[in-house]
């Protein structure tokens, strides 16, 4: 099974902020990699797809980069909404989960 | 409007069965390959299954492989989730996620899910 490893586990950040969030792969899964939104209560959402592309209707603040093993989610300018827990996803092969990146109120 | 519908979850003690059905609404069911997956608490969310649009290709997890059978009926627009001789390590909130495509691709749309409890 491919592993997931996203860094931090939390993050505290504020309004205006630029958040990174890293996510680790233990095999090459080319751009096979995607990232989540989740909501206490809530279905995820999918923010991003085959590494860098923004999903329809998910705002621009959200972007992916990386390929490989290593990606990153970068959220631009961290509004009210993104308070959040994130997760990456490879689909490479079947598919599993990062352990989650919770970004919370500073 | 995409959307998915789980139902079915409940308390049931281990060994014993769920049904769990996922109704969709708001596209054409029958182009869509779709999956089961879970989150457990405090835990992260795992994949169980994937079954392809005419049901031809399906796949399990090997967590689930033997006790958990995925099936669809396009006319009823549902998906299920037969799971059998349920552990108490079952215990999760049950999403069903549609695929972007006909084949293995992302998640794009995931349901709101339901609990299933397995406890004595």
């Amino acid at each position: 099974d491919i592993q997931m490893t996203q860094s931090p586990s939390t993050l505290s950040a504020s309004v205006g902020d630029r958040v990174n969030i890293s996510c680790r792969a233990s095999q090459t899964i080319g751009n096979r990699l995607a990232w989540f939104q989740k909501k206490l209560g809530k279905a995820p959402k999918v923010l991003i797809f085959k590494s860098s592309t923004v999903h329809s209707g998910v705002p621009l603040r959200f972007s992916g980069s990386g390929s490989g093993t290593e990606f990153t989610l970068t959220i631009s300018s961290l509004q009210p909404d993104d308070f959040a827990t994130y997760y990456c996803q490879q689909y490479s092969a079947y598919a599993t989960f990062g352990q989650g990146t919770k970004v919370e109120v500073k | 409007d995409v959307q998915l519908v789980e139902s079915g979850g409940g308390f049931v003690q281990p060994g014993g069965s769920l049904r769990l059905s996922c109704e969709a609404s708001g596209f054409t069911f029958s182009s869509y390959s779709v999956n089961w997956v879970r989150q457990a608490p405090g835990k992260g969310l795992e994949w169980l299954s994937f079954i392809s649009p005419s049901s031809v290709t399906i796949y399990y997890a090997d967590s689930v492989k033997g006790r958990f059978s995925i099936s669809r009926d396009n006319a009823k627009n549902s998906l299920y989730l037969q799971m059998n001789n349920l552990r108490v390590e079952d215990t999760a909130l049950y999403y069903c996620a549609r695929m972007y495509s006909s084949g293995w691709d992302y998640f794009d749309f995931w349901g709101q899910g339901t609990v299933v409890t397995v406890s004595s």
